[in-house]
């Protein structure tokens, strides 16, 4: 069975703060998805990036990171000179490709309030 | 570009009573899910459809039933509302990929969801 965790349930920085979202999977596929969602307080979902399980290569997007590691089954995200509108709730999800839906199951997501 | 539509956007319904929910994919997408997000919850994946087949199914109740039509538009039944089904639903959709035979390889775009409230 798949299960996404996401340790952090709420974090506060100060604006300019680099900060990182943690994010722990277990799968038995060796075939998997990884995906981040952003949640800000309007309710949308928004997708901010899919890796499957055979790129391990890190990837920059302006201001977003991820630190893809097989070894430690984690995907995390870093956020660099944070801003206010960063503050939303950020979801951690897994698709596994065996499946025939190819459903995601998320994490429980991570608060993630900037002040400024 | 074209995103999910989901309607109605808020629905107010009473103990008991019925809704329905409707999603409109991204054009040219085949595959649609549906989840449900309560309070200070994540989203939980409830159903899904590939060409109007069932193709996998979650935490759904027996309650609730759903259907892809054939231009591809899905609805979600609800049945016998409880206070516990209030929630936020979620419509994605995503496209089937003939290459990879799966459709885990394509991003689900989400809809803007439904808030449900049972009073």
């Amino acid at each position: 069975a798949q299960k996404v965790t996401q340790a952090q349930t709420e974090i506060s920085v100060v604006e300019k703060e680099d900060v990182t979202l943690d994010c722990v999977y277990e799968t038995r596929d060796t075939t998997y998805y990884l995906f981040w969602y952003k949640q800000p307080p309007s309710g949308e979902l928004v997708f901010l990036i899919r890796r499957n399980s055979f790129d391990e290569q890190n990837e920059i997007s302006g201001r977003y990171s991820w630190n893809f590691q097989k070894s430690t089954s984690s995907f995390n995200f870093t956020i660099t000179a944070s801003q206010v509108v960063d503050s939303a709730v950020y979801f951690c999800a897994l698709s596994e490709a065996s499946l025939a839906g190819n459903m995601l199951t998320f994490g429980g997501g991570t608060r993630l309030m900037v002040k400024p | 570009a074209a995103g999910v539509i989901q309607s109605p956007r808020h629905l107010i319904k009473e103990k008991r009573e019925t809704a329905t929910l409707k999603c409109y994919p991204i054009p040219r997408h085949d595959t649609v899910y549906w989840y449900q997000q309560g309070p200070g919850q994540d989203p939980q994946f409830l159903i899904s459809f590939y060409e109007k087949m069932q193709s996998d199914k979650g935490s759904i109740p027996d309650r609730f039933s759903a259907q892809q039509f054939s231009d591809y538009h899905s609805e979600l039944n609800m049945s016998s509302l409880e206070l516990g089904d209030s929630a936020l639903y979620f419509c994605a959709s995503s496209l089937y990929s003939r290459a990879s035979g799966r459709s885990s390889y394509n991003e689900q775009f989400f809809g803007p969801g439904t808030r449900l409230t049972v009073l």
